[in-house]
């Protein structure tokens, strides 16, 4: 499993828009990129998947580069409300439903008025 | 739909003795995940049940086991507590082919080891 790296904290304000990247030399050609939300005293919430360019949803985009060695979520005018811990998680897509989620430390956001 | 269900939500033991942490999966989903979280740590896994098997473990040792029942429901027992346990316990539901986003977590356990 590809291991990955990401800013320990991020401060923002309200309305801005918040980048933030994650590295991953070692990924693999079956591997995806998939972010992850946690809020305090909840279980992570899954937010954005995808393998290559980019993805758009209606919470977050990702940006992927064609060397896949590293990833961006972007959040467009975050609120109050997002503040919360964010994984990075590299994993392989053809494999089987028994997969387990490596976690690392997040990166913790914190947007203040 | 409900999602992920996990009872108690609170639980303080001492150490050396035994718990039972229970999780009901979302409705469809047949493997379920544990995962420990130690504060300000990201999740861990410990094993993943699917047809009442476990097929996966993490680095966990043998006082951490679990159970799937036929309706796929699952329990976490600890044996012989120590304080290092005192975490978040994390149950995660998906289906046997699902990929990441396939994955839907409970809001947790809060165990306290004293």
């Amino acid at each position: 499993l590809a291991k990955t790296t990401q800013p320990i904290s991020m401060d923002s304000y309200e309305g801005q828009e918040v980048n933030i990247t994650c590295s991953h030399n070692n990924i693999a050609t079956n591997d995806y990129i998939t972010w992850y939300q946690q809020f305090p005293s909840q279980g992570p919430r899954f937010i954005i998947q995808g393998y290559k360019t980019k993805v758009t949803n209606e919470v977050a985009s990702l940006f992927i580069p064609a060397d896949r060695k590293s990833s961006t979520l972007s959040l467009p005018r975050v609120s109050l409300s997002d503040t919360a811990v964010y994984y990075c998680l590299v994993g392989d897509i053809a494999g089987t439903g028994f997969q387990k989620l490596v976690f690392g430390t997040g990166t913790r956001l914190l947007v203040s008025p | 739909d409900a999602g992920v269900t996990q009872s108690p939500t609170h639980l303080i033991k001492t150490r050396g003795q035994q718990v039972t942490l229970r999780c009901s999966p979302k409705s469809g989903h047949d493997t379920v995940s544990w995962y420990q979280q130690a504060l300000g740590q990201g999740p861990q896994f410990i094993f993943q049940y699917y047809e009442e098997e476990e097929r996966q473990r993490g680095n966990f040792p043998d006082r951490f086991s679990g159970h799937q029942f036929p309706n796929y429901s699952s329990e976490l027992n600890v044996n012989a507590l120590l304080l290092g346990d005192s975490a978040l316990y994390l149950c995660a539901s998906s289906l046997s082919r699902a990929s990441h986003y396939g994955y839907t977590f409970g809001s947790g356990t809060r165990l306290t080891v004293v």
